[in-house]
């Protein structure tokens, strides 16, 4: 079975922190997807990113960085010098390699940055 | 411009009444599914179509009725639905293959 965990349920820091969202995951495929969506309080999922697991390489794009370790099953996302519009709730996911794969979502991390 | 857009945004019906949601996409996709996200809860999938096939069916109520006329559109018909239905729907579509979904902004449904 397939599972993604997301042990905080809600996190606050002050605006210019750094701070990391932590997401566990467990699958028996030996190739999937993970994925990072931002929801803001408009409501749309808005996509952040995917690695395959076949790539353990940590990826930066700005302020965002993620972490993956396939050795953990972890993919942690960390955001740096937090703004308050990075305030959203933050879900990942996990997915197998097939057409049309089901995602499975984890029941996301609500991030509040205060000014 | 937003490559999934989802009409109404909100909407409030009674138990009896009969509504459809509407999703559309622009991003030439092939696939396109339907979540259900309720308070405090992980999104569900409720249904998702694959080159306008019906692949999964995530055992849902009857009174959900999903309807893909072609690629680019999705519907949710509802029918007596019950006050534990109200939620935040969700559409998303994606290519086939790579499953990066990019989801409109959702219609917020609640049953009275």
């Amino acid at each position: 079975a397939q599972k993604v965990t997301q042990a905080q349920t809600e996190i606050s820091v002050v605006e210019k922190e750094d701070v990391t969202l932590d997401c566990v995951y467990e699958t028996r495929d030996t190739t999937y997807y993970l994925f990072w969506y931002k929801q803001p309080p408009s409501g749309e999922l808005v996509f952040l990113i995917r690695r395959n697991s076949f790539d353990e390489q940590n990826e930066i794009s700005g302020r965002y960085s993620w972490n993956f370790q396939k050795s953990t099953s972890s993919f942690n996302f960390t955001i740096t010098a937090s703004q308050v519009v990075d305030s959203a709730v933050y879900f990942c996911a996990l997915s197998g390699m097939i057409q049309g794969g089901k995602l499975i979502f984890g029941q996301g991390t609500e991030l509040s940055v205060k000014p | 411009e937003t490559g999934v857009t989802q009409t109404p945004r909100h909407l409030v019906m009674g138990m009896t009444n009969k509504k459809s949601l509407k999703c559309e996409q622009h991003l030439g996709h092939n696939a396109m599914y339907w979540y259900k996200q309720s308070a405090k809860k992980p999104l569900e999938l409720m249904f998702v179509y694959s080159l306008e096939e019906r692949v999964e069916n995530n055992s849902v109520p009857s009174r959900f009725s999903p309807e893909c006329p072609n690629s680019s559109h999705l519907f949710l018909h509802l029918h007596t639905l019950q006050p534990e239905d109200s939620a935040l729907y969700l559409c998303a579509s994606s290519q086939v293959v790579n499953n990066e979904q990019f989801f409109g902004p959702g219609t917020r449904l609640t049953v009275l």
